[in-house]
Protein backbone atom coordinates (compact mmCIF):
# COMPACT_ATOMS: atom_id res chain seq x y z
CA UNK A 1 0.00 0.00 0.00
CA UNK A 2 1.20 3.64 -1.13
CA UNK A 3 1.57 6.26 2.42
CA UNK A 4 3.19 9.33 2.29
CA UNK A 5 3.27 10.74 5.98
CA UNK A 6 4.05 14.35 6.13
CA UNK A 7 5.88 16.08 8.96
CA UNK A 8 7.58 19.39 9.95
CA UNK A 9 4.49 21.92 10.28
CA UNK A 10 3.66 24.10 13.17
CA UNK A 11 3.75 27.90 14.29
CA UNK A 12 5.91 30.23 12.88
CA UNK A 13 6.94 34.14 13.30
CA UNK A 14 6.93 35.75 9.62
CA UNK A 15 10.39 35.81 8.53
CA UNK A 16 11.18 32.39 9.85
CA UNK A 17 11.88 29.33 8.32
CA UNK A 18 10.37 25.48 8.65
CA UNK A 19 11.15 22.38 6.95
CA UNK A 20 8.69 19.64 5.58
CA UNK A 21 9.40 16.41 5.36
CA UNK A 22 7.03 13.28 3.46
CA UNK A 23 8.08 10.00 4.23
CA UNK A 24 6.88 7.79 1.46
CA UNK A 25 6.29 3.83 1.57
CA UNK A 26 4.58 0.97 -0.60
CA UNK A 27 6.37 2.41 -4.28
CA UNK A 28 9.47 2.66 -5.57
CA UNK A 29 10.22 6.41 -4.76
CA UNK A 30 12.91 7.55 -7.30
CA UNK A 31 10.70 6.36 -10.41
CA UNK A 32 8.18 9.52 -9.23
CA UNK A 33 8.27 13.50 -9.84
CA UNK A 34 6.76 14.36 -6.25
CA UNK A 35 5.02 17.48 -5.70
CA UNK A 36 3.79 19.71 -2.71
CA UNK A 37 0.46 20.86 -3.10
CA UNK A 38 -1.13 22.96 -0.22
CA UNK A 39 -4.45 24.64 0.46
CA UNK A 40 -5.00 27.86 2.54
CA UNK A 41 -7.51 27.43 5.38
CA UNK A 42 -11.15 27.50 3.83
CA UNK A 43 -9.48 27.93 0.10
CA UNK A 44 -8.72 25.91 -2.46
CA UNK A 45 -6.03 23.93 -3.89
CA UNK A 46 -2.30 25.53 -4.65
CA UNK A 47 0.43 23.42 -6.39
CA UNK A 48 3.40 24.96 -4.57
CA UNK A 49 6.63 22.45 -5.97
CA UNK A 50 7.62 19.62 -7.72
CA UNK A 51 10.30 17.91 -9.44
CA UNK A 52 10.54 16.70 -13.39
CA UNK A 53 9.76 13.73 -14.63
CA UNK A 54 13.54 12.51 -14.92
CA UNK A 55 14.03 14.40 -11.45
CA UNK A 56 16.69 16.66 -12.79
CA UNK A 57 14.85 19.41 -12.62
CA UNK A 58 12.62 21.73 -9.73
CA UNK A 59 9.69 23.72 -10.65
CA UNK A 60 7.86 26.13 -8.30
CA UNK A 61 4.94 28.18 -8.22
CA UNK A 62 6.08 31.79 -8.70
CA UNK A 63 4.48 32.62 -4.90
CA UNK A 64 7.42 30.55 -3.58
CA UNK A 65 9.57 30.59 -6.00
CA UNK A 66 13.23 32.21 -4.57
CA UNK A 67 11.57 31.37 -0.81
CA UNK A 68 11.02 27.99 -1.10
CA UNK A 69 13.77 24.88 -2.06
CA UNK A 70 12.15 21.17 -2.60
CA UNK A 71 14.34 18.04 -2.56
CA UNK A 72 14.69 14.73 -1.87
CA UNK A 73 16.62 11.83 -0.39
CA UNK A 74 15.69 8.73 -2.43
CA UNK A 75 17.90 6.39 -0.15
CA UNK A 76 15.63 7.58 2.59
CA UNK A 77 12.29 7.78 0.42
CA UNK A 78 11.49 11.22 1.68
CA UNK A 79 10.52 14.20 0.39
CA UNK A 80 11.61 17.83 1.80
CA UNK A 81 10.13 21.29 1.69
CA UNK A 82 12.18 24.20 3.24
CA UNK A 83 10.52 27.23 3.34
CA UNK A 84 12.09 30.33 4.16
CA UNK A 85 11.16 33.88 4.42
CA UNK A 86 8.14 32.76 5.41
CA UNK A 87 5.18 35.14 4.97
CA UNK A 88 1.32 35.07 6.71
CA UNK A 89 0.35 34.34 3.57
CA UNK A 90 2.13 30.60 3.34
CA UNK A 91 -0.22 29.69 5.98
CA UNK A 92 -1.96 26.19 5.29
CA UNK A 93 -2.15 22.59 5.46
CA UNK A 94 0.74 21.34 2.77
CA UNK A 95 0.30 17.97 0.82
CA UNK A 96 2.86 15.84 -1.05
CA UNK A 97 2.00 13.86 -3.56
CA UNK A 98 2.67 11.29 -5.46
CA UNK A 99 2.00 11.08 -9.46
CA UNK A 100 0.08 8.23 -10.50
CA UNK A 101 1.92 7.62 -13.36
CA UNK A 102 5.83 8.31 -13.59
CA UNK A 103 6.22 11.94 -15.19
CA UNK A 104 3.84 14.43 -14.56
CA UNK A 105 0.58 13.85 -14.04
CA UNK A 106 -2.34 13.69 -11.60
CA UNK A 107 -1.77 13.08 -8.02
CA UNK A 108 -2.39 10.00 -6.13
CA UNK A 109 -2.50 9.66 -3.66
CA UNK A 110 -1.80 12.50 -1.17
CA UNK A 111 -0.50 12.51 2.25
CA UNK A 112 -2.61 13.45 5.28
CA UNK A 113 -0.94 16.88 5.51
CA UNK A 114 0.56 19.50 7.94
CA UNK A 115 -0.72 21.99 8.53
CA UNK A 116 2.04 25.44 8.80
CA UNK A 117 1.06 28.75 10.79
CA UNK A 118 3.05 32.18 10.15
CA UNK A 119 1.59 34.33 12.35
CA UNK A 120 3.49 36.56 14.76
CA UNK B 1 -0.11 29.96 -16.67
CA UNK B 2 -3.10 27.97 -17.86
CA UNK B 3 -6.09 29.38 -15.20
CA UNK B 4 -8.82 26.63 -14.30
CA UNK B 5 -12.02 28.21 -14.22
CA UNK B 6 -15.21 25.58 -12.55
CA UNK B 7 -18.89 26.37 -12.11
CA UNK B 8 -20.80 26.66 -10.46
CA UNK B 9 -18.77 27.88 -7.08
CA UNK B 10 -21.31 25.86 -5.15
CA UNK B 11 -24.58 24.04 -5.69
CA UNK B 12 -27.23 22.40 -3.93
CA UNK B 13 -28.79 18.94 -5.11
CA UNK B 14 -30.82 16.13 -3.36
CA UNK B 15 -29.94 12.41 -3.48
CA UNK B 16 -30.73 10.96 -6.54
CA UNK B 17 -30.06 14.18 -8.44
CA UNK B 18 -27.88 14.00 -11.83
CA UNK B 19 -24.87 16.66 -11.10
CA UNK B 20 -23.16 18.46 -13.64
CA UNK B 21 -19.63 20.29 -13.15
CA UNK B 22 -17.47 21.90 -15.39
CA UNK B 23 -14.09 23.15 -16.07
CA UNK B 24 -12.79 25.52 -18.57
CA UNK B 25 -8.70 25.92 -19.39
CA UNK B 26 -7.50 29.34 -20.33
CA UNK B 27 -5.99 27.15 -23.79
CA UNK B 28 -6.03 24.08 -24.91
CA UNK B 29 -4.66 21.05 -23.05
CA UNK B 30 -5.88 18.17 -25.04
CA UNK B 31 -6.87 15.81 -22.62
CA UNK B 32 -4.58 16.36 -19.28
CA UNK B 33 -7.73 17.00 -17.13
CA UNK B 34 -8.08 15.37 -13.84
CA UNK B 35 -11.08 15.51 -11.39
CA UNK B 36 -10.68 15.28 -7.37
CA UNK B 37 -12.97 15.04 -4.02
CA UNK B 38 -12.09 16.22 -1.28
CA UNK B 39 -14.23 15.81 2.24
CA UNK B 40 -14.08 17.96 5.15
CA UNK B 41 -10.39 17.49 7.04
CA UNK B 42 -9.12 14.80 4.58
CA UNK B 43 -6.71 14.81 1.37
CA UNK B 44 -8.14 15.26 -2.13
CA UNK B 45 -9.41 11.85 -3.42
CA UNK B 46 -8.34 11.48 -7.83
CA UNK B 47 -11.60 10.54 -9.31
CA UNK B 48 -11.28 11.11 -13.10
CA UNK B 49 -7.84 11.54 -15.10
CA UNK B 50 -6.84 11.89 -18.83
CA UNK B 51 -10.17 13.56 -18.83
CA UNK B 52 -12.14 10.28 -19.12
CA UNK B 53 -10.55 7.90 -17.19
CA UNK B 54 -12.14 6.45 -13.81
CA UNK B 55 -9.64 5.77 -11.58
CA UNK B 56 -10.16 2.06 -9.61
CA UNK B 57 -12.30 1.98 -7.28
CA UNK B 58 -14.85 4.66 -7.86
CA UNK B 59 -17.95 4.36 -8.30
CA UNK B 60 -19.41 4.29 -12.06
CA UNK B 61 -21.81 7.12 -11.26
CA UNK B 62 -18.99 9.55 -11.71
CA UNK B 63 -17.78 10.31 -15.37
CA UNK B 64 -15.55 12.78 -16.94
CA UNK B 65 -15.58 14.44 -20.24
CA UNK B 66 -14.33 16.85 -22.73
CA UNK B 67 -11.07 17.85 -24.18
CA UNK B 68 -9.12 21.12 -25.48
CA UNK B 69 -10.40 23.70 -23.06
CA UNK B 70 -14.00 22.43 -21.75
CA UNK B 71 -14.77 19.56 -19.12
CA UNK B 72 -17.64 18.28 -17.02
CA UNK B 73 -17.49 16.07 -14.34
CA UNK B 74 -21.01 14.23 -14.04
CA UNK B 75 -22.43 12.65 -11.06
CA UNK B 76 -25.50 10.23 -12.54
CA UNK B 77 -27.23 9.70 -9.13
CA UNK B 78 -25.84 11.89 -6.35
CA UNK B 79 -25.78 9.53 -3.08
CA UNK B 80 -25.07 10.95 0.90
CA UNK B 81 -21.08 10.15 -0.05
CA UNK B 82 -21.06 12.36 -2.75
CA UNK B 83 -21.34 15.48 -0.52
CA UNK B 84 -18.44 17.04 -0.56
CA UNK B 85 -15.69 19.86 -2.76
CA UNK B 86 -14.85 18.80 -6.22
CA UNK B 87 -11.84 20.14 -7.68
CA UNK B 88 -10.17 20.23 -11.39
CA UNK B 89 -6.68 20.28 -12.04
CA UNK B 90 -4.34 20.71 -15.46
CA UNK B 91 -1.30 18.19 -15.60
CA UNK B 92 -0.45 19.45 -19.40
CA UNK B 93 2.25 22.13 -17.87
CA UNK B 94 3.98 23.42 -15.39
CA UNK B 95 2.98 25.53 -13.14
CA UNK B 96 0.13 22.82 -12.53
CA UNK B 97 -2.88 24.82 -11.47
CA UNK B 98 -6.34 23.64 -10.10
CA UNK B 99 -9.84 25.41 -10.51
CA UNK B 100 -11.47 27.08 -7.78
CA UNK B 101 -13.45 24.03 -6.36
CA UNK B 102 -17.58 23.05 -6.55
CA UNK B 103 -19.01 22.65 -3.15
CA UNK B 104 -22.17 20.05 -3.51
CA UNK B 105 -24.04 20.35 -0.66
CA UNK B 106 -27.35 18.84 0.27
CA UNK B 107 -30.76 20.52 -0.84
Amino acid sequence: EVQLLESGGGLVQPGGSLRLSCAASGFTFSNYAMSWVRQAPEKGLEWVSGFSDSGGSTYYADSVKGRFTISRDDSKNTLYLQMNSLRVEDTAIYYCAKPGVAGVSWFDPWGQGTLVIVSS
Amino acid sequence: DIQMTQSPSSLSASVGDRVTITCRASQSINRHLNWYQQKPGRAPKILIYGASSLQGGVPSRFSGSGSGTDFTLTISSLQPEDFATYYCQQSYSIPLTFGGGTKVEIK
